[in-house]
């Protein structure tokens, strides 16, 4: 079975610096998507970025960057000139590839950013 | 293009009785995906339509249902509620079941 872990429960930054968020996974597929989602107070999840293990080259969107090392299955978002609405819950999630059928998503437990003037 | 709504948003039950909950997803998208979010259990997918047709089911008993209808609005039931089923619901839609999913803004279920 595949799991997603997310080490670090809480994390702070001051506004306009840069963090790191961190996520391991395990699976034994070679075929799969990761993401990272932000549910802030509202409770709506947000897609924040996406990565196909496929591809070498790692997403970026706009300030939000990921390191993807599939032989470590690791797979860390880092936020760049943070911004006060930033601060929400992000999640790790995986999902494999599948035709046919559905795959679901793999959360892991989430880590709370909290962003400071 | 309207996002995935969900109704009730809000909802208080007791123990015993039975709730349906409604998702309609994105213009378009035919698969549905139903998930539920305690802080003691985090996320934990509880199954996925697509065209109607169940494809996938999570580790849930048998009291959670679901099924989906020809124009792709899902709905989910709890029948004999328990304590432990107070929980945030969260529906997500998407094209198909290898392209991103949107969420819902959920249910947040209370059983007292």
């Amino acid at each position: 079975a595949q799991t997603v872990t997310q080490s670090q429960p809480e994390m702070s930054v001051q506004e306009a610096e840069t963090v790191t968020l961190s996520c391991t996974y395990d699976t034994s597929e070679s075929d799969y998507y990761l993401f990272w989602y932000k549910q802030p107070p509202s409770r709506q999840m947000i897609l924040v970025i996406r990565q196909e293990a496929y591809k070498q080259q790692n997403a970026t969107e706009n300030r939000f960057s990921v390191n993807f090392q599939k032989a470590a299955k690791s797979f860390s978002l880092k936020i760049s000139d943070s911004q006060l609405g930033d601060a929400a819950m992000y999640f790790c999630a995986y999902r494999r590839v599948m035709t046919g059928t559905a795959s679901k998503l793999t959360f892991g437990t989430g880590t709370r950013l909290q962003v400071t003037l | 293009k309207a996002g995935v709504t969900q109704t009730p948003r809000y909802l208080i039950k007791t123990r015993g009785q039975q709730v349906t909950l409604s998702c309609s997803p994105i213009s378009g998208h035919r698969s549905v995906s139903w998930y539920q979010q305690t802080p003691g259990q985090g996320l934990q997918f509880l199954f996925e339509y697509f065209s109607e047709t169940q494809r996938n089911k999570g580790n849930f008993p048998g009291r959670f249902s679901g099924r989906q209808f020809s124009n792709s609005r899902s709905e989910m039931n709890v029948s004999t509620l328990e304590l432990g089923d107070s929980a945030l619901y969260l529906c997500a839609s998407s094209l198909d079941s290898n392209n991103e999913q949107f969420f819902g803004p959920g249910t947040r279920l209370t059983v007292l």
